[in-house]
């Protein structure tokens, strides 16, 4: 299995431009998540999926960040406009959902990393 | 809402000896709890889990204990070597699928 793939590894991009990060989870796998981390907070988890339906978005920070999985295999987390506040390494993660012991450990992709100059 | 506290934030320990990272929690219906270590520029992966109805598990070096009475559980590294060094995150299962991470403790093992 390929792991969770995330895409673009690394962008650097100016404020105000629209930014897209893309993942693909495991396949099989139920529940889908977006987490950031900056040194500053940690890992956040900001929105959760569950069967590609969102779930929990309370942690989404404002109106400028928006997250869709249109099917099982596809997300995006979308910054419109970009800030400098929001650089930071962007995590996607999956797991399987099952409700059983091992369907609740989550493996991470190897993050995108964001910087808004 | 669901909150998990985590200490020390870094943690400085000769090679050999043991490191202990403990996290205390609010919920009370939290069922499953996995640590995570990461490494520098690498993703968070996971190194031991427990859940509920088990008060410890041990693999290898690493063990964990959980005591839900208390709502706390930890984190103990015994032998420590230079590549233990790391960030380790204590998380924890909320209601649904949802997992919360702690602040992470910043390990390091000198040789």
């Amino acid at each position: 299995d390929a792991g969770v793939i995330q895409s673009p590894r690394h962008e650097v991009t100016e404020m105000g431009q629209e930014v897209t990060l893309r993942c693909k989870p495991i396949s099989g796998h139920n529940s889908l998540f977006w987490y950031r981390q900056t040194m500053m907070r940690g890992l956040e988890l900001l929105i959760y999926f569950n069967n590609n339906v969102p779930i929990d978005d309370s942690g989404m920070p404002e109106d400028r960040f928006s997250a869709k999985m249109p099917n099982a295999s596809f997300s995006t987390l979308k910054i419109q406009p970009s800030e400098p506040r929001d650089s930071a390494v962007y995590f996607c993660a999956s797991s399987p959902g099952t409700g059983t012991f091992s369907g609740n450990t989550i493996y991470f992709g190897e993050g995108s990393w964001l910087t808004v100059v | 809402g669901e909150n998990v506290e985590q200490h020390p934030s870094t943690l400085s320990v000769q090679e050999g000896d043991s490191a202990v990272i403990k996290c205390t929690y609010s919920d009370s219906a939290s069922n499953y709890f996995p640590w995570y270590k990461q490494e520098l520029g690498k993703r968070p992966q996971l190194i031991i889990d427990i859940r509920s109805n088990v008060g410890e598990k041990k693999d290898q070096r690493i063990a964990v204990t959980l005591n839900k009475t208390a709502k706390h559980f930890s984190l103990h590294i015994t032998e420590t070597q230079p590549e233990d060094s790391a960030v380790y995150f204590c998380a924890l299962l909320t209601g649904g699928f949802k997992t919360i991470f702690g602040a992470g403790t910043r390990l390091f093992v000198k040789a």
